[in-house]
C-alpha cells in the first residue's frame, strides 16, 4: 500500500496568514493527489484534485502543487472558516490511502 | 444538484452485521463509482472500498476482505455497504462518496455520514 504522510500534524495560525501543508507519498504517484477539508461533525469537502486543480466553488486562496512524491497545499490569507482539518489522498492505486490529517487551529 | 443521502445511525452488538444505504440523486447513477470511507472517533479517514454501479465490479481494502460487501440497486440509485462480524473498533462514522473520474479519480460529493456504534 502507498503510505501518505502529512506534515505538520497540527498548525496554529492567525487570520490573514499564509500556511502550507505538505504531503509525501511512499512511492511516486504522478499527480494523482487530492486534498480535502473537514470541519468538525461534517463530511469532508474536496478542495483540490489532480494535485493542482481547484474544485468548483472553492476560493482561489487555496492552491495545490507538486508531483511524484511531494505535494503541498497552500492557503493564502487565512479566513475564519478555514480552520479545519485537511487531508491528502492518493488516487494512483488502490487502496486509496489518506494522510493522517493536519489540524489547522486559530492562534 | 448532486446529493448522497445516507441511512440513519445504528447501534449493533459485537458479532452482528450492519448495512448502510446511500441514495444518490442529481446525476446519472451508473456513470460514477461509489467509494465508502470510514472515520473512527477522533481519527482520520480510512478508505474501505469502491463499487462501479454499472458493472457491479468492486475493490475492497484488504483489511476488510471477507467482512465487507458493497452493492448497488440501479433502479433506486442506491448503494449499500454491509459489514459483518462487527467489532468494537468498527465503531465509526461511515461515509459514501461519489468517485468521479476515469483514470484520475476523486471524491467530489459525500453523504452526510452514518454513525455505527458497536457495543455490548
Amino acid at each position: 500500500d502507498i503510505q501518505m504522510t502529512q506534515s505538520p500534524s497540527s498548525l496554529s495560525a492567525s487570520v490573514g496568514d499564509r500556511v502550507t501543508i505538505t504531503c509525501r507519498a511512499s512511492q511516486t504517484i504522478s499527480r494523482y493527489l487530492n486534498w480535502y477539508q473537514q470541519k468538525a461533525g461534517k463530511a469532508p469537502k474536496l478542495l483540490i484534485y489532480v494535485a493542482s486543480s481547484l474544485q468548483s466553488g472553492v476560493p482561489s486562496r487555496f492552491s495545490g502543487s507538486g508531483s511524484g512524491t511531494d505535494f503541498t497545499l497552500t492557503i493564502t490569507s487565512l479566513q475564519p472558516e478555514d480552520f479545519a482539518t485537511y487531508y491528502c489522498q492518493q488516487s494512483y492505486s488502490p487502496p486509496r490511502t489518506f494522510g493522517q490529517g493536519t489540524k489547522l487551529e486559530i492562534k | 444538484q448532486v446529493q448522497l443521502v445516507q441511512s440513519g445511525g445504528e447501534v449493533k452488538k459485537p458479532g452482528a452485521s450492519v448495512k448502510v444505504s446511500c441514495k444518490a440523486s442529481g446525476y446519472t447513477f451508473t456513470t460514477c463509482g461509489i467509494s465508502w470511507v470510514r472515520q473512527a472517533p477522533g481519527q482520520g479517514l480510512e478508505w474501505m472500498g469502491w463499487i462501479n454501479p454499472y458493472t457491479a465490479n468492486t475493490n475492497y481494502a484488504q483489511k476488510l476482505q471477507g467482512r465487507v460487501t458493497m452493492t448497488t440497486d440501479t433502479s433506486t440509485r442506491t448503494a449499500y455497504m454491509e459489514l459483518r462480524s462487527l467489532r468494537s473498533d468498527d465503531t465509526a462514522v461511515y461515509y459514501c462518496a461519489r468517485d468521479y473520474g476515469g483514470a484520475i479519480t476523486y471524491f467530489d460529493y459525500w453523504g452526510q455520514g452514518t454513525l455505527v456504534t458497536v457495543s455490548s
